[in-house]
């Protein structure tokens, strides 16, 4: 496996479901993402890691939680979602502090999620 | 609060063409970037942007930045069918956090 991958793709769960999306880097990065697409919105950041320490945490709602036992792994826990919370949801990593004029965020293919 | 904008939102070519894509933004910032994405799929960086006056090309795209009008352009020369997706802008805030422009939809037709 190279890059950002993430599991499952695809997740339809029901409002009072528990799941989890989990993601994983093959790049030897220290910083990972999780970034929420939804159809009306812009891409939105929701949490940041560096060095397994959450440095950002972008007013989201606490039926997400996130989990990052290591540089290399990364997890989007969801309990209680609605449906508004229905998007693709991206995973990124990338070197902070950026060791070149080329690094940059690298994304993976993102788990689509149905809140039915 | 950092405010990205594109412009336009969507944009439908016709091959052979030339066009720009714009992305504004409200405060200083020392990083932007260009990503792809096509349908159903992740995003891909393009280039990314450091200084003022700083001009990247890659085939028939070219990114430039002027930090002092806080702009960005993402310039297509020639367009063919391959380059239709969705261009995203995003500039870093501070640290490692990206705001992104809402998208530009380009079509290209033949």
């Amino acid at each position: 496996e190279t890059g950002v991958t993430q599991t499952p793709r695809h997740l339809v769960m029901g409002m009072t479901n528990k799941k989890s999306l989990k993601c994983e880097q093959h790049l030897g990065h220290n910083a990972m993402y999780w970034y929420k697409q939804s159809a009306k919105k812009p891409l939105e950041l929701m949490f940041v890691y560096n060095f397994k320490e959450q440095t950002e945490n972008n007013s989201v709602p606490s039926r997400f939680s996130p989990e990052c036992p290591n540089s290399s792994h990364l997890f989007l826990h969801l309990h209680t979602l609605q449906p508004e919370d229905s998007a693709l949801y991206l995973c990124a990593s990338s070197q902070e502090p950026p060791g070149s004029s080329t690094d940059t965020q690298y994304f993976g293919p993102g788990t689509r999620l149905t809140v039915l | 609060e950092l405010k990205v904008e594109q412009n336009p939102l969507f944009l439908s070519m016709q091959e052979g063409k030339n066009y720009t894509i714009y992305c504004n933004y409200s405060t200083t910032s020392d990083r932007l970037y260009w990503y792809r994405q096509d349908p159903g799929k992740s995003l891909e960086s393009l280039f990314v942007l450091l200084s003022n006056g700083a001009v990247k090309q890659e085939g028939r795209l070219m990114a430039s930045l002027d930090t002092k009008a806080r702009l960005s352009t993402l310039h297509i020369t020639a367009a063919v069918h391959d380059l239709s997706a969705t261009y995203f802008c995003a500039v870093d805030e501070y640290g490692n956090k990206l705001v992104f422009g809402a998208g530009t939809i380009l079509r290209v037709k033949s």
